[in-house]
């Protein structure tokens, strides 16, 4: 089955630098790649995904880039603030079908430092 | 919005007790999820069902069972709670890639 790697275990970064959570997958049938952050006592929720067929994906601060011959997938953040401190979690699945089944990653605490 | 609930926010229980964990969706989903988080392993897929009665163990159903009678809620079966069983337990749901959590059950097994 899929196996998903997730580095840094704990990132901390001061605010305004930016952040990097690698995570790499072992199917390479894989082809739909989320990203769910969970504050601290809520629930995950998916702050952007990416598809195989697309090589990077921004949404304001945040981006995802894909390299699927390395099967490689890195979330970047820009400009942190302290809101985004938080669980990352990566995840891979082959969608659609199967029940479109996540497997996630380990997870990322991110502490933004003022 | 979505909204999935679950039954307990947080539960204590007995070794060798019959738990019921609960989870509802009100967005009509076919699929439903139950993870268990720990730290340092992250969420682990224990089950998951695609239409009602259906039902495909994830990557670590030992010691778990599940329950889908009807379409918007997912149940989880701990048949004999073990102290290893100790955890955070989500439900999710989607109807297409996105997943949508609950906000979870603490559970403790003393």
């Amino acid at each position: 089955g899929e196996n998903v790697e997730q580095h840094p275990s704990t990132l901390s970064v001061q605010e305004g630098d930016s952040a990097v959570i690698k995570c790499t997958y072992s199917d390479s049938a894989s082809n739909y790649f989320p990203w769910y952050k969970q504050e601290l006592g809520k629930r995950p929720q998916l702050i952007i995904d990416i598809r195989s067929n697309v090589g990077e994906k921004k949404d304001q601060r945040i981006a995802v880039t894909l390299n699927k011959t390395a099967k490689h997938f890195s979330l970047h953040i820009t400009e942190t603030q302290p809101e985004d401190s938080a669980v990352y979690f990566c995840a891979a699945s082959k969608a659609p079908g199967g029940g479109n089944k996540l497997t996630f990653g380990t997870g990322t605490q991110l502490k933004v430092e003022l | 919005d979505v909204k999935v609930t679950q039954s307990s926010r947080y539960l204590v229980k007995r070794t060798g007790e019959k738990v019921f964990l609960e989870c509802v969706q009100d967005m009509d989903h076919e699929n439903m999820f139950w993870y268990r988080q720990d730290p340092g392993l992250g969420l682990r897929l224990i089950y998951f069902s695609y239409d009602v009665k259906m039902k495909e163990k994830g990557d670590i159903p030992e010691g778990y069972s599940v329950s889908r009678e009807k379409k918007e809620r997912f149940s989880l079966i701990l048949e004999s709670a073990s102290t290893n069983q100790t955890s955070m337990y989500l439900c999710a749901s989607s109807r297409r890639e996105t997943q949508y959590f609950g906000p979870g059950t603490r559970l403790l097994v003393l």
